[in-house]
């Protein structure tokens, strides 16, 4: 079955980095479109960003846009989720997802990232 | 972007109700709409994709309608595992987007 592990969160300083991966397991993985969506305390859902199953097409929430980078090692069946300058704002559970054309069809674990001081 | 708008941000139901949860979004986004559960502490679960396509596994008192702005997300009779917060969600523009989220208490 489909599995998705995330893994690198923390707590770091605000204008810090960070990267997020997610190992995939049970599917393809070199042939899925992946995601990743993220979910502040007590707060709803929020999409951040897509990659496509080639890496080639990228594209980023505008909240995160230049601050964040999606990237995909297909050899590896891992995506991760690079985060630059964080803001107290980035605090959150992000979570890996498989993306097929349309819908996100499994979901991670999610991971906890803290930006505080 | 395209917004949604959930309606109700939430509401308070019994065992055995049908409970109805609307989704609106701020253009046409044909069928290109989901229905994702989350229960607290736990990872989002798809329920239905494509505005009315049921995911394998769902149980059948779930259902869903709509297309282009307008969508609801149905639960015909309400069971105790039921009570979660549901989220709609647009794969129509390449930037995707959620809605709010419905609270589905116990009355």
């Amino acid at each position: 079955q489909v599995q998705l592990v995330e893994s690198g969160g923390g707590v770091v300083q605000p204008g810090t980095s960070l990267r997020l991966s997610c190992e995939a397991s049970g599917f393809t993985f070199s042939t899925y479109g992946m995601h990743w969506v993220r979910q502040a305390p007590g707060k709803g859902l929020e999409w951040v960003s897509i990659i496509s199953y080639d890496g080639n097409t990228k594209y980023y929430a505008d909240s995160v846009k230049g601050r964040f980078t999606i990237s995909r090692d297909n050899s590896k069946n891992t995506l991760y989720l690079q985060m630059n300058s964080l803001r107290a704002e980035d605090t959150a559970v992000y979570y890996c997802a498989k993306g097929g054309v349309i819908v996100l069809d499994s979901w991670g674990q999610g991971s906890l990232v803290i930006v505080s001081s | 972007d395209i917004q949604m708008t959930q309606s109700p941000s939430s509401l308070s139901a019994s065992v055995g109700d049908r409970v109805t949860i609307t989704c609106r979004t701020s253009q046409s986004i044909s069928s290109s709409l989901n229905w994702y559960q989350q229960k607290p502490g736990k990872a989002p679960k798809l329920l239905i994709f494509a505005a009315s396509n049921l995911q394998s596994g769902v149980p059948s008192r779930f259902s869903a309608s709509g297309s282009e702005t307008d969508f609801t997300l149905t639960i015909s009779s309400l069971q105790p595992e039921d009570f979660a917060t549901y989220y709609c969600q647009q794969s129509y523009s390449t930037l995707w987007t959620f809605g709010q989220g419905t609270k589905v208490e116990v009355k």
